[in-house]
């Protein structure tokens, strides 16, 4: 069963824009990842947020969480082609990760 | 590249048939999970094994197993084959049975015909 849902779905934008997708879940959490696959590729891991922290920064991507709402967000500043994947948040760690379903990012030149 | 290796990479089989998939976790990596992507139930966590020894289990199918051997390789197993069972599977590790980031393979494609 999937812990989160991601909206939207799907998302297309032009490189240099910026990129947001949200991310909800049910239950109460310890962290919150975030995760890039690329075309049916392996995952790969971008950042993690603790319940404790309401904002997290990594180059070009900007976390923030909210527990209250039980929701989390990604941004991507200053997109490029190559950002191209689908997003995937993910909460648990430690035994299993619960991943959400996704937000699949097109960015066109 | 994660350092997460897995084979083969992809697989073609018909209903009924068993294969086995093979995941070498990153140097030093003593947990390695099983996880299962399809187009209906998305991203699912099959089952953990640490040091040898498995430690949590997810919505994996008796008709599943695994095991992880001395040299912390890991082996699925997938028998009596259906069609339903075409999926990614993706092998990820992590240093310590209660890591918070896991590390991905690349994935095993199986199509069951």
């Amino acid at each position: 069963s999937q812990q989160g849902e991601e909206d939207p779905q799907a998302l297309s934008i032009q490189e240099g824009e910026n990129a947001t997708m949200n991310c909800s879940y049910k239950t109460s959490i310890n962290n919150l990842q975030w995760y890039r696959q690329n075309s049916g590729r392996g995952l790969v891991h971008l950042i993690l947020i603790r319940s404790n922290e309401r904002e997290k920064h990594s180059g070009r991507l900007r976390v923030t969480l909210d527990t209250s709402k039980k929701s989390s967000s990604l941004l991507i500043t200053a997109s490029r082609a190559a950002d191209t994947a689908s997003y995937f948040c993910a909460t648990g760690g430690g035994n299993k990760l619960t991943f959400g379903t996704g937000t699949q990012l097109k960015v066109e030149l | 590249d994660s350092g997460v290796t897995q084979t083969p990479k992809h697989l073609i089989t018909a209903t009924g048939q068993r294969v086995t998939l093979r995941c070498s976790p990153r140097s030093g990596d003593l947990s390695v999970y099983w996880y299962q992507q399809s187009l209906d139930q998305g991203l699912q966590f099959l089952i953990q094994y640490y040091n040898g020894e498995e430690r949590a289990k997810g919505n994996i199918l008796e008709r599943f197993s695994a095991q992880q051997f001395p040299d912390l390789h890991s082996e699925l197993n997938l028998s009596s084959l259906e069609l339903g069972d075409s999926a990614l599977y993706f092998c990820a590790s992590s240093p310590q049975v209660r890591e918070d980031t896991q590390y991905f393979g690349p994935g095993t494609r199986l199509t069951v015909l």
